[in-house]
C-alpha cells in the first residue's frame, strides 16, 4: 500500500492545455515536496510547502499544500512541452524522537507528456 | 559543480554477484541516503545516514548493505545479487534530514540476469 497517491500516473497531453496533478494521503506530513525528473536524471525539487493551506506559484506551475497537510496538488497552466517528466511528490514525516528519524515518502510519479 | 557523484551508470550483473554502487558527495551534507526507482513504484528509502559512522534502515533494507566512513562516500553494497533487484539506484544528500532539498546522483542502473 502506497502511503502517498498520486494521480494520474499517466498524462499526455496537448501544447497549451492546463494540467493538475494530484497527491493523497491519510497521513499528515509535516512538509511536502514536489519534484520533476528527466529520462536518464536524478529527480530535481521544483517546491517544499510547509504549511496547510499554502499556496506557491512558479512561473506556470501553482503548487497547493491541503489544510490537513495530507494532500496536495500542483497545476500547470499553458502546458508545454519542455514540461514533460516524470513529477514526483514527497511528504516528510517526523520521527518519533531518540533514534528513530523522520522519513521522506514518495508517491508512485505522475508520467507527463506534452504534445507540440 | 559535482554535486552527488554516482558510479557506475549502467551494470549487468549475474544471480549471486556482489557488488558495490559508489556515492560521493561534495557538498559536505551530513545526510545521506540511497533510494531504487521501480515503474510504478515511485522512489523507495533503501538505506540512509545521518553522519559519518551512522546508518539506518528504510523501506526496503534486504539484500543491501551500507557504511559512511567519511562524511563525503556512501557506498551501497548488493550482497548476493537477485533478479528482484534490477532497478534504477539514486543516491542522495541532504543539510536537512526529512525536510531539505534533496540532491540526487544521475543514478545507476543495474539489471540482474
Amino acid at each position: 500500500t502506497q502511503l502517498l497517491e498520486q494521480s494520474p500516473q499517466f498524462l499526455s497531453i496537448q501544447e497549451g492545455e492546463n494540467l493538475t496533478v494530484y497527491c493523497n494521503s491519510s497521513s499528515v506530513f509535516s512538509s511536502l515536496q514536489w519534484y520533476r525528473q528527466e529520462p536518464g536524471e536524478g529527480p530535481v525539487l521544483l517546491v517544499t510547502v510547509v504549511t496547510g493551506g499554502e499556496v506557491k506559484k512558479l512561473k506556470r506551475l501553482t503548487f497547493q499544500f491541503g489544510d490537513a497537510r495530507k494532500d496536495s496538488s500542483l497545476h500547470i497552466t499553458a502546458a508545454q512541452p519542455g514540461d514533460t517528466g516524470l513529477y514526483l511528490c514527497a511528504g516528510a514525516r517526523p520521527g518519533a524522537g531518540g533514534t528513530s528519524y523522520g522519513k521522506l515518502t514518495f508517491g508512485q510519479g505522475t508520467i507527463l507528456t506534452v504534445h507540440p | 559543480n559535482a554535486g552527488v557523484t554516482q558510479t557506475p551508470k549502467f551494470q549487468v550483473l549475474k544471480t549471486g554477484q556482489s557488488m558495490t554502487l559508489q556515492c560521493a558527495q561534495d557538498m559536505n551534507h551530513e545526510y545521506m541516503s540511497w533510494y531504487r526507482q521501480d515503474p510504478g513504484m515511485g522512489l523507495r528509502l533503501i538505506h540512509y545516514s545521518v553522519g559519518a559512522g551512522i546508518t539506518d534502515q528504510g523501506e526496503v533494507p534486504n539484500g543491501y548493505n551500507v557504511s559512511r566512513s567519511t562524511t563525503e562516500d556512501f557506498p551501497l553494497r548488493l550482497l548476493s545479487a537477485a533478479p528482484s533487484q534490477t532497478s534504477v539506484y539514486f543516491c542522495a544528500s541532504n543539510d536537512r534530514w526529512w525536510t531539505g532539498e534533496l540532491f540526487f546522483g544521475e543514478g545507476s542502473r543495474l539489471t540482474v540476469l
